[in-house]
């Protein structure tokens, strides 16, 4: 157990609609990352938040947003679903997250969404 | 573009032997690299971390080499179980403290 937890573990949808996938970083973490793992891409990385602020952006679409809160916890909201956004999404966390640092970082159990 | 490759999607080895899995990377020189073990339908796990000024980390029956000649990293698992069967993946540090992934070697040991 990585300490980290994400919810729902899987969600199923609708082509066009907006989902909110919810993450909780391990105790004392300040940095969140959010990545997403498609079969043919691997883990892409999408967007890192360090203490409620936005600090890295990857290759997130215009249609995903992202957010951390003063509790440190994170959401990731995709809207405009199509059906190439199915895909497991992970959040991981580290203490800090710095540039040229070394952390290591600690993976959530993932969400599995399927838009139909 | 900086590029991390991993050169082989699987790799088929037999209980007891050692499995190798490579890491290459091309057009920058990491000042770190990370190994994470995935099983299917799971989080990574974080397993080993090098240094660019270290030839070699060790832990268990793990063993990681980074060199900066090759521009490869080396991934080693001696005395090979069943239960190493796994995707591993391989990660440089990106430009803003994130990490960018290898697709990862999937290894199956078979018994």
């Amino acid at each position: 157990d990585s300490g980290v937890t994400q919810t729902p573990k899987h969600l199923i949808t609708a082509t066009g609609q907006r989902v909110t996938l919810r993450c909780s970083p391990r105790s004392g973490d300040l940095s969140v990352y959010w990545y997403q793992q498609s079969l043919d891409q691997g883990l892409q990385f999408l967007i890192q938040y360090y203490n409620g602020e936005e600090r890295a952006k990857g290759n997130i679409l215009e249609r995903f947003s992202a957010q951390q809160f003063p509790d440190l916890h994170s959401e990731l909201n995709l809207s405009s679903l199509e059906l190439g956004d199915s895909a497991l999404y992970f959040c991981a966390s580290s203490v800090e997250g710095a540039i040229g640092g070394t952390d290591t970082q600690y993976f959530g159990p993932g969400t599995r969404l399927t838009v139909l | 573009s900086q590029k991390i490759e991993q050169n082989s999607e699987a790799l088929n080895i037999q209980e007891g032997k050692t499995a190798t899995l490579t890491c290459n990377y091309t057009n920058y020189s990491p000042a770190y690299l990370q190994w994470y073990r995935q099983d299917p339908g799971r989080g990574p796990v974080f397993l080993l971390l090098i240094r660019e000024n270290e030839k070699e980390k060790r832990k268990e029956r793990l063993k990681v080499t980074f060199d900066t000649t090759l521009k490869q990293s080396l991934f080693h698992i001696t005395a090979s179980q069943p239960a190493d069967s796994a995707t591993y993946l391989c990660a440089r540090g990106g430009s803003q403290g994130n990490l960018i992934f290898g697709k990862g070697t999937k290894l199956s040991v078979k018994p």
